[in-house]
């Protein structure tokens, strides 16, 4: 089946610092991605779409400067929390779409800023 | 996309049928019921979807009412592994490059 594989799982950083997190459609291409953030016991709320080749759409509210989200290939889509600090820790959830079948989702990256 | 309204939480026992409801009184003809779970610190899982008809699948069988106002996810037999968040999505079918919108989801709780 379509996988989406996403890294890392788990990154602690300092705050202050940028963090990168990778989004790969395994065996499809996927045009278009979708970044989600949950916090705890929350449920998952949308930040962007993004689209390979373009930029990406952001949601309301949603510092596009603070999350940078690149989709240079039909696989690969990236998120990086620039200046991070601790109120953005949080789990970040990609997702990609296939056509006519539905969402595949990747397994998550709980980002934990100190 | 149609509103959805499901319970907060939810328990089951080890190896009984979990029936989780859920209300979408609003829907519209072309939007079909779909069905997520995410089980603690991991990615949604999709689960199964339906238009009007009953379906079953390897993991799940969904139940839609006549008047597709409500359907039941019904785990047959259910296992520890279940225990997850169930999260009922109704919009029409994807097409384009739609976002999914999460609801708050019910809470399965699956006891020994």
């Amino acid at each position: 089946g379509a996988v989406v594989s996403q890294h890392p799982s788990w990154v602690i950083c300092k705050s202050g610092t940028s963090v990168k997190i990778e989004c790969r459609s395994l065996d499809f291409q996927a045009t278009t991605m979708f970044w989600y953030r949950q916090f705890p016991k929350q449920s998952l709320m949308l930040m962007a779409t993004s689209n390979e080749g373009s930029k990406a759409t952001y949601e309301q509210g949603v510092e596009k400067d603070k999350f940078l989200i690149n989709h240079a290939s039909l696989t690969l889509s990236t998120l990086t929390v620039t200046s991070a600090h601790p109120e953005d820790s949080s789990f970040y959830i990609c997702s990609a779409r296939l056509l006519n079948y539905g969402y595949t989702f990747g397994s998550g990256t709980r980002l934990t800023v100190v | 996309d149609a509103k959805t309204t499901q319970p907060t939480s939810m328990d089951c026992a080890e190896g009984r049928a979990a029936n989780l409801p859920c209300n979408h009184s609003t829907i519209s003809g072309n939007e079909y019921v779909y069905w997520y779970r995410q089980i603690h610190s991991q990615g949604p899982q999709y689960i199964i979807h339906g238009l009007k008809n009953n379906e079953t699948n390897e993991m799940a069988s969904l139940i839609i009412t006549e008047d597709r106002k409500s359907s039941t996810l019904i785990l047959p037999h259910a296992t520890l592994r279940d225990t997850a968040v169930y999260y009922c999505i109704v919009r029409v079918p994807l097409f384009g490059n739609e976002k999914l919108t999460f609801g708050t989801g019910t809470r399965l709780t699956i006891i020994p």
